[in-house]
Order: C-alpha cells, then sequence, then structure tokens
C-alpha cells in the first residue's frame, strides 16, 4: 500500500539558513511525487513534482528537492530560507487513478 | 495555473441537518475530482474520487451514505454532508484533475465546516 512518512513535524530555522524536509514514500510501482505547501486560509500550492528523467527536481520559489530511489526519499530543499516561507509543507506520492496520498506535513517556522 | 475554487469557505450548522460543498474548476474541464478530509494539524485523508457522469468511488472507511458525491457535470462536484454530526467538524478539500498537459491537479482553499 502507498504512504508517505514526514517525520518531521516542526521545523524552525533561522532567516536565511538552508533546509531540508524530509519525505520517505512507499509505494509499490515508479512514484510520482509531489512538494505542496499550504498557508493559512489558502489552497495547497505546488512546489515542485517528480514523475521521471532528473532525479533533482527545481521548483517555485528557490525550492528543489531530489529523488533517491534506494533510499525512498524525497526530500525538500532550499537553500535560503525567507520569513515568507513559514507555512506547511506536505509531501504526496500519486497512485493509481490520479489519487493522492499525502504525509502528515512539516510546519515550518521561520526565525527572524 | 488553473483555478479550482470551493463553496462556502467556511459553515456552521447545526447537528442532524445536512450541508452541501460546491467544487468548481473555473478554467478547464475535469473529469475526475477529489475530495480530502484535513483534521486539524493533520494530513489531506483522500476521501473520495468524484467521476463525472458516474458514481463516486470512496476510499476504505468512509461511509458513503453520509458524504454524498456528485458530479453533474465536466466543472463542478457536489459533497453533501447528510445529517452532519460534530465529529464531522473538519476542513475538507477537492482537488480536479486537468488532463491536459502538464497533467496537474489543482486543489481549493478549503471549506471548515463546523457541526454544533
Amino acid at each position: 500500500a502507498q504512504s508517505v512518512t514526514q517525520p518531521d513535524i516542526h521545523i524552525t530555522v533561522s532567516e536565511g539558513a538552508s533546509l531540508e524536509l524530509r519525505c520517505n514514500y512507499s509505494y509499490g510501482a515508479t512514484p510520482y511525487l509531489f512538494w505542496y505547501v499550504q498557508s493559512p486560509g489558502q489552497g495547497l500550492q505546488l512546489l515542485l513534482k517528480y514523475f521521471s528523467g532528473d532525479t533533482l527536481v527545481q521548483g517555485i520559489k528557490g525550492f528543489e528537492a531530489e529523488f533517491k530511489r534506494s533510499q525512498s526519499s524525497f526530500n525538500l530543499r532550499k537553500p535560503s530560507v525567507h520569513w515568507s516561507d513559514a507555512a506547511e509543507y506536505f509531501c504526496a506520492v500519486g497512485g493509481n487513478f490520479n489519487k493522492f496520498y499525502f504525509g502528515s506535513g512539516t510546519k515550518l517556522n521561520v526565525k527572524p | 495555473g488553473a483555478v479550482v475554487s470551493q463553496h462556502p469557505s467556511w459553515v456552521i450548522c447545526k447537528s442532524g441537518t445536512s450541508v452541501k460543498i460546491e467544487c468548481r474548476s473555473l478554467d478547464f474541464q475535469a473529469t475526475t475530482m477529489f475530495w480530502y478530509r484535513q483534521f486539524p494539524k493533520q494530513s489531506l485523508m483522500l476521501m473520495a474520487t468524484s467521476n463525472e457522469g458516474s458514481k463516486a468511488t470512496y476510499e476504505q472507511g468512509v461511509e458513503k451514505d453520509k458524504f454524498l458525491i456528485n458530479h453533474a457535470s465536466l466543472t463542478l462536484s457536489t459533497l453533501t454532508v447528510t445529517s452532519a454530526h460534530p465529529e464531522d467538524s473538519s476542513f475538507y478539500i477537492c482537488s480536479a484533475y486537468d488532463d491536459r498537459e502538464p497533467y496537474e491537479q489543482y486543489f481549493g482553499p478549503g471549506t471548515r465546516l463546523t457541526v454544533t
């Protein structure tokens, strides 16, 4: 069965510091992987996705993620965090019939 | 990107009543829409797949008689929570799949349901 694990519930980083949010997945076939961000009162916004090809994926707002099949991971990174990045981040795996399965989310706080 | 709207954005209803939530794809047609439920500080749980012109497909453990889904047109899916109870209070989010390139799902802003 497909599942997504985000082991960090909360992360706090200082503005300007680097960020890595962890995501591990379980899926029987080649996964389609996504990272979304959710700000209070806002819908989910797609940051980036991986379908195939280059395992390092570039997204919007300076985010990138690396697909590592051997580790079943798809960690999200940003070299320098901005205060506006404070939000909740969700990793998702896309399964059959375009169903999405989400991780539990990581709430990012940014210290000034 | 494409836009998906939900209406209402929040609703309060009394226990035992029913409430309908609408999900619309504003600038594309969606044969497939999805309904999710999000509990506070938790992830989105897929409830059901809404298929235009046919019955919805529910995930295991979701009561189909309680959460009625209708996908009557290519731009509208509705979720009706019937005989609502306080435990149905939650944040309901829909998404719509655009089967044109780049083949993405677009999420609505969500509907906050409070049952008193």
